[in-house]
């Protein structure tokens, strides 16, 4: 299985919003609405912040927020915070059974 | 709240078996998927493989041929076993639970435990 594609690096002012995008095919992130979107800081363990493409887990803020079309997702961050400076994976099941990440995407706060 | 911890041997020789320990507090391994995830240094993260509490398991055509994961005896942890390991297997090894049925969500991951292979 091939791993999803995602933009190497993002940046964004704060404020402002910023859109990731996590493409796969019809075999993952198209063929099924379980992609997952995680934030990871520097030596921390990732964190799950959007899961079934759109929904969020308790105590997640609202800023976060995720969408697809076709073989294409993407998580949303509006109201940019310093904070929200760290990398992001993407995730989706597979017509396998299994699991795909997306190689990460590195957001940078300006 | 549940919390996952690895544990195990830091360091691996090439050609030998990694074998690392996932264990759970506040929660029961029952009625859950559970995964083992892990990141080579300055990479991104690569699924290993998931189990069921019944004990089915699926893993990553890639590495398929040389993972195992079981559950232990005592149903508060379970286990990841890697086989002829090389020096592209040194990574961080997360544990992480499955949110709901659909093994493509992980809510609760352990800290992580870095595993490196060298002579």
């Amino acid at each position: 299985q091939s791993a999803l594609t995602q933009p190497a690096s993002v940046s964004g002012s704060p404020g402002q919003s910023i859109t990731i995008s996590c493409t796969g095919t019809s075999s993952d992130v198209g063929g099924y609405n379980y992609v997952s979107w995680y934030q990871q800081h520097p030596g921390k363990a990732p964190k799950l912040m959007i899961y079934d493409v759109s929904s969020r887990p308790s105590g997640v803020s609202n800023r976060f927020s995720g969408s697809k079309s076709g073989n294409t997702a993407s998580l949303t961050i509006s109201g940019l915070q310093a904070e929200d400076e760290a990398d992001y994976y993407c995730n989706s099941y597979t017509s396998s059974s299994t699991v795909v990440f997306g190689g990460g995407t590195r957001l940078t706060v300006l | 709240q549940v919390q996952l911890q690895e544990s195990g041997p830091g360091l691996v020789k090439p050609s030998e078996t990694l074998s690392l320990t996932c264990i759970i507090s506040g929660g029961s391994i029952s009625n859950y998927y559970w995964t083992w995830i892990r990141q080579p240094p300055g990479k991104g993260l690569e699924w290993i493989g998931y189990i069921y509490y019944n004990g089915n398991t699926n893993y990553n055509p890639s590495l398929k041929s040389r993972v195992t994961i079981s559950l232990g005896t005592s149903k508060s942890h379970f286990s990841l076993r890697l086989s002829s390991v090389t020096a592209a297997d040194t990574a961080v090894y997360y544990c992480a639970r499955v949110l709901g049925t659909t093994p493509a969500r992980f809510d609760y991951w352990g800290q992580g435990t870095l595993v490196t292979v060298s002579s």
